[in-house]
């Protein structure tokens, strides 16, 4: 099994542009995460969905940040525009069953400058 | 506001000996509890799950969990320098109407050679 796959590993942008990050769950997993690491905040959930609906958004900051789950294979978590304060490293975890184990893709390093 | 609790460390012990970790949540109806373990710069990787009360061995790893005390530990036997790294303590809550993990904010762990 390859595990969570996410792209791009590393991203420097600057202060407005748009970014993208992906994520491609475990298959089988009906649920995909998305968490943001800082070292302020520690983890913190942004969102998350089951068989590709978003469940609870409660955690995306505000309106700039949306993530979209087209099909059981691929996520997407945009920031339109980027803002500093949006550095950190943002994962994606899938897991099979909701109150199960949650797996981490490798993250994403996000740098806004 | 569901909390996780850790104690940050650094928990410095020597090789060969055991590293005792501990957690408290805040959450009675939690239901599923985790360890994770993140070495700087990667993403967290599970190393326990436990959800009944009691212990749970897995190789040199031992979770202990304690509802009514509202508390988790994690025991690591032998401890080898490559168990160097900061250990979270994460839950879930169903009953709260998601299935996030809340995270604790880390115990760094040091094993001295």
């Amino acid at each position: 099994d390859a595990g969570v796959i996410q792209s791009p590993r590393h991203e420097v942008t600057e202060m407005g542009q748009e970014v993208t990050l992906r994520c491609k769950p475990i298959s089988g997993h009906d649920y995909l995460f998305w968490y943001r690491q800082t070292m302020m905040r520690g983890l913190e959930l942004l969102i998350y969905f089951n068989n590709n609906v978003p469940i609870d958004d409660s955690g995306m900051p505000e309106d700039r940040f949306s993530a979209k789950m087209p099909n059981a294979s691929f996520s997407t978590l945009k920031i339109q525009p980027s803002e500093p304060r949006d550095s950190a490293v943002y994962f994606c975890a899938s897991s099979f069953n909701g109150a199960g184990a949650q797996y981490f893709g490798p993250g994403t390093r996000l740098t806004v400058l | 506001q569901k909390e996780v609790e850790q104690n940050s460390g650094p928990l410095s012990v020597p090789e060969g000996a055991i590293a005792s970790l501990n957690c408290t949540y805040s959450d009675r109806g939690s239901q599923s509890f985790f360890w994770y373990r993140q070495y700087s710069g990667k993403s967290p990787e599970l190393i326990m799950s436990i959800y009944s009360n009691g212990d749970k061995e897995d190789g040199r790893f031992t979770a202990q969990l304690n509802k009514a005390s509202q508390y988790v530990s994690l025991l690591i036997r032998d401890s080898q320098p490559s168990d160097s790294a900061t250990y979270h303590c994460a839950v879930i809550d169903p009953g709260a109407g998601s299935y996030q993990l809340t995270f604790g904010k880390g115990t760094k762990l040091s094993v001295i050679p």
